[in-house]
């Protein structure tokens, strides 16, 4: 039930197109959702964070969208570059607790 | 440098040796967790810390991880007795106390690697 299920494992796109990538949980406690972005070799980078009591969050080129009800979030990046290629992880975290639950991560390229 | 800072960047040990792996927070943040990253796999949490108390170590091996965060330095992550599977890439992450754990920064991380 601490499981987030992300999908794809990895995805490319051509310069410009919208990747989504997808994240499902479980456990309805969960009451923040992030994203992070990793390039090879270093940390993870939080990106953007949304909150259950909104549908759809906005910073910049990223988009998170949030489905209470199916249990469903998604980060969408607009006009994708190819310094965006990088692998994203969406996690989850419950009020109560300290831990960040990592989906098992997307792998992004996007193509010049 | 404000971010978290981590040391060494990477480090190597034969089997059976100790590794000892050090974490700075953010400056204000006196919150700090630690997760391992296995290769191809996404980040597992290990342990979370304040200044002299560990708070939750339900994600630590029960043997040869511990965990400490003193009052003056750095928290460091110490593993004896590596073993291969020990190997790695563990993440330190640091938020304020106000954040309630939920802003959590990441440091660039040490790479383990058991020979």
């Amino acid at each position: 039930q601490q499981q987030v299920k992300q999908s794809p494992q990895s995805l490319i796109v051509q310069k410009g197109g919208i990747p989504i990538i997808n994240c499902a949980y479980e456990n309805t406690a969960f009451d923040y959702f992030p994203w992070y972005q990793q390039f090879p070799g270093k940390g993870p980078a939080l990106l953007i964070a949304i909150r259950p009591d909104v549908s759809e969050k906005k910073e910049g080129r990223f988009t998170i969208s949030f489905n209470k009800s199916a249990k469903q979030f998604s980060l969408h990046i607009m006009d994708s570059q190819p310094g965006d290629s990088a692998t994203y992880f969406c996690a989850a975290k419950v009020p109560s607790g300290s831990r960040l639950t990592f989906g098992e991560g997307t792998q992004l390229t996007v193509n010049p | 440098n404000a971010g978290v800072m981590q040391n060494p960047r990477h480090l190597v040990r034969r089997r059976g040796q100790e590794a000892r792996l050090r974490c700075s927070p953010m400056k204000g943040h006196s919150h700090v967790y630690w997760y391992r990253q296995l290769p191809e796999e996404g980040l597992k949490f290990m342990v979370y810390l304040q200044k002299e108390n560990i708070i939750d170590e339900s994600g630590m091996p029960k043997e040869r991880f511990s965990a400490e965060f003193p009052k003056e330095g750095p928290s460091i992550l110490r593993i004896q007795q590596v073993v291969r599977g020990d190997s790695a890439a563990y993440f330190c992450a640091s938020s304020s106390g106000t954040a309630g754990g939920y802003e959590q920064y990441f440091g660039p991380g040490t790479r383990l690697t058991v020979t």
